[in-house]
């Protein structure tokens, strides 16, 4: 069964450092979605794209974020100065359309 | 815009049927989901049910809606130590892809 795949399953920075979350969606969808769960609560819409741009965002996806599909079949977050309030998992899901999103098994993030 | 409630706990007996209750604020909600996050693991996609839907039925999974209410319940059959997993709820708007989750509700079943 096709499925989303994450790279690395977990990721610890340094406060202040950039790192960038990977992400491989099914091949033949076409929207794109980050989402993020902080410890105990709410998964958090990050942001989606779609046609290589990014369709729409939520107020945490702030200037330090950015999305890009560099070549595509991957689809990347990065976050440019981490801080320690953004140690979450990182959860990449793509979508053929209104169907429902497939989630990846997630990017823990640790910020120290 | 949408907000997503769910109970935080439930705890039930191997064999029993499982209730997990749901519900919404966007009338326009047109899409309605269930997902099962198993620990340390993502999302998985349960089933989903279409607003012009009452009720959707997948093997041990029984979605039933009540859009009146604006009410989505997920009945498992048979629960099983395997379903052990936190499952939210979601729903999207025709306007938007975008699915919005609940908190998750904590299904664990005991011997």
């Amino acid at each position: 069964e096709p499925e989303v795949t994450q790279t690395p399953s977990h990721q610890v920075t340094q406060m202040g450092q950039e790192v960038i979350l990977r992400c491989v969606p099914i091949s033949n969808h076409l929207y794109f979605y980050w989402y993020r769960q902080i410890l105990g609560q709410k998964v958090e819409f990050l942001v989606s794209f779609y046609n290589n741009e990014i369709s729409e965002k939520s107020e945490i996806f702030d200037d330090q974020f950015s999305v890009e599909r560099p070549d595509g079949s991957n689809f990347t977050l990065k976050i440019r100065s981490t801080k320690l309030e953004d140690s979450a998992m990182y959860f990449c899901a793509s979508s053929e359309a209104q169907l429902g999103a497939f989630f990846g098994q997630g990017t823990r993030l640790t910020v120290v | 815009g949408e907000d997503v409630e769910q109970s935080l706990f439930l705890s039930v007996r191997e064999g029993d049927s499982s209730v997990i209750n749901c519900t919404y604020t966007d009338s326009s909600s047109t899409y309605l989901y269930w997902y099962k996050q198993e620990p340390g693991a993502g999302l998985q996609l349960l089933t989903y049910i279409f607003s012009n839907m009452d009720m959707k039925q997948d093997q041990r999974l029984t979605v039933l809606l009540n859009k009146k209410d604006k009410h989505l319940s997920l009945r498992i059959a048979d629960t099983q130590t395997g379903d052990s997993a936190i499952y939210f709820c979601a729903s999207s708007s025709g306007g938007s892809y975008i699915p919005t989750f609940g908190r998750g509700t904590s299904l664990i079943v005991h011997p």
